[in-house]
């Protein structure tokens, strides 16, 4: 069965900082996507940046990129310069082709302190 | 601006009530789909339709009800069958599935229910 594990239930770290968010997954499906989710205390689920089975290069969005290790079936979020707004619920997820759902983890709580 | 519009954003039931949470979305995405979220869990899929007039249990569809009668809106009831109802409910809608699996689901803000 398709799942998602997130092994860090918090983490902190200092702004100004480079912080990385783990990911596992379990799939034997070739085909699937990774998504990244923010969700901030006020309840939205902003999406930041998606990685997909078939890409050769790691995702990159800004201040966000992915450390895809597809041999280890990981996707790491990695946030360079970490800012007091990227405190947040930090979400991974991922879709197989031939589905519509999406599977999440159980997030990772980040905290960026001054 | 094109968005997801949940509401009430909270909202309280008594016993043996039946409420409806509203989303509606102006982004012309032909899925929608609904979660629950309870604390210190990730999301867990309730609903989801693909077209109007279609759609299709998730992972947890036990007590709660949907309609899709317009590409718009995906409104879901809860019921009364429903014994633990208290949890963050989340609408999300994307593009179609043939369009590409990188495209993303969008979410709305939310809707925060509890028993009275």
């Amino acid at each position: 069965a398709q799942k998602i594990t997130q092994t860090q239930p918090g983490m902190f770290v200092q702004e100004k900082e480079a912080v990385t968010l783990d990911c596992t997954y379990d799939t034997s499906d070739p085909s699937y996507g990774l998504f990244w989710y923010k969700q901030p205390s006020s309840g939205e689920m902003i999406f930041l940046i998606y990685q997909g089975s078939y890409d050769q290069q790691n995702a990159t969005e800004g201040r966000y990129s992915l450390n895809f290790q597809k041999a280890r079936k990981s996707a790491n979020l990695v946030i360079s310069a970490s800012q007091l707004g990227d405190s947040a619920m930090y979400f991974c997820a991922m879709r197989m082709y031939n589905t519509d759902k999406l599977i999440f983890g159980t997030g990772t709580r980040l905290q960026v302190f001054p | 601006d094109g968005g997801i519009t949940q509401s009430p954003k909270y909202l309280f039931r008594k016993e043996g009530q039946n409420v409806t949470l509203s989303c509606e979305q102006n982004l012309n995405h032909d899925a929608m789909y609904w979660y629950r979220q309870d604390p210190g869990q990730g999301l867990r899929l309730i609903y989801y339709s693909q077209i109007v007039n279609d759609f299709q249990k998730g992972d947890i569809a036990e007590g709660y009800s949907v309609s899709r009668e317009k590409k718009e809106s995906f409104p879901l009831t809860v019921t009364s069958a429903q014994k633990n109802p208290t949890a963050f409910y989340l609408c999300a809608s994307r593009m179609r599935q043939d369009r590409g699996l990188n495209q993303p689901q969008h979410f709305g803000d939310g809707t925060r229910l509890s028993i009275l």
